[in-house]
């Protein structure tokens, strides 16, 4: 059974830090992996998606990497907002890859 | 760019009412899902439905619920007779094949059920 841990569960910086959000899962046999931002009370948007044959993907600020032998994966986001503010998810395909499991999410904050 | 569209994005109701969730999913996707996010727990797969059959289910997913196709565009959840522990955020996904290296699901934004 596919488990997803996220570290830290919750992260405080000043503005303009590059920081780093940690995911593991424990079934490695996975084809892709994907990072979600989720605002309080909101739904889920999708930042980047790697497929299992990337190292990492970039949008913007943002960094995913992937490492699927250590069962690892890290979002890096350079220059840090308070428009980061948010929950980031982690999620895998698991199982029959007919579901997704998520990780609790770390919640961020950034003080301006 | 095409997404999956749930409504109405907060549903409010009654103990022991009937509730239908409905998504429009991605007009050629195939595959849906439908996922839970009890207030501060973690997002949990419900349901998976493909060519009007259930695929895959989780031991949430019990009697009181069901899931219909009606129609070409829309997939909805239905709740038969809701408890105050339904409340939650309900997510719909779709994707357009289950084929393990593409099985890359789409997120509707979500509807929030109030169960009072």
């Amino acid at each position: 059974k596919q488990e997803v841990t996220q570290i830290p569960a919750a992260l405080s910086v000043p503005e303009g830090e590059n920081l780093v959000l940690n995911c593991s899962f424990t079934d490695s046999a996975i084809y892709n992996l994907q990072w979600f931002r989720q605002d309080p009370g909101k739904g889920l948007t999708s930042l980047l998606l790697i497929q299992s044959s990337q190292r990492e993907q970039t949008s913007g600020r943002l960094n995913a990497s992937l490492d699927k032998s250590s069962g690892r994966s890290t979002l890096y986001i350079a220059a840090s907002q308070p428009g980061d503010s948010a929950t980031y998810l982690c999620a895998v395909p698991s199982g029959g890859y007919q579901k997704v499991t998520f990780g609790i999410g770390t919640k961020l904050q950034v003080i301006p | 760019e095409p997404e999956v569209t749930q409504t109405p994005s907060h549903q409010v109701t009654q103990m022991g009412q009937e509730v239908i969730l409905r998504c429009v999913p991605i007009s050629n996707h195939l595959y849906f899902y439908w996922y839970r996010q009890i207030l501060g727990q973690k997002v949990e797969f419900l349901v998976s439905f493909y060519n009007n059959e259930i695929s895959e289910k989780s031991e949430i997913f019990d009697d009181q619920f069901s899931v219909e196709r009606p129609d070409g565009s829309n997939f909805t959840l239905k709740i038969r007779s809701t408890k105050l522990e339904d409340s939650a955020m309900y997510f719909c996904a779709s994707s357009e094949e289950a084929a393990i290296a593409k099985n890359i699901q789409y997120f509707g934004a979500g509807t929030r059920l109030s169960v009072l």
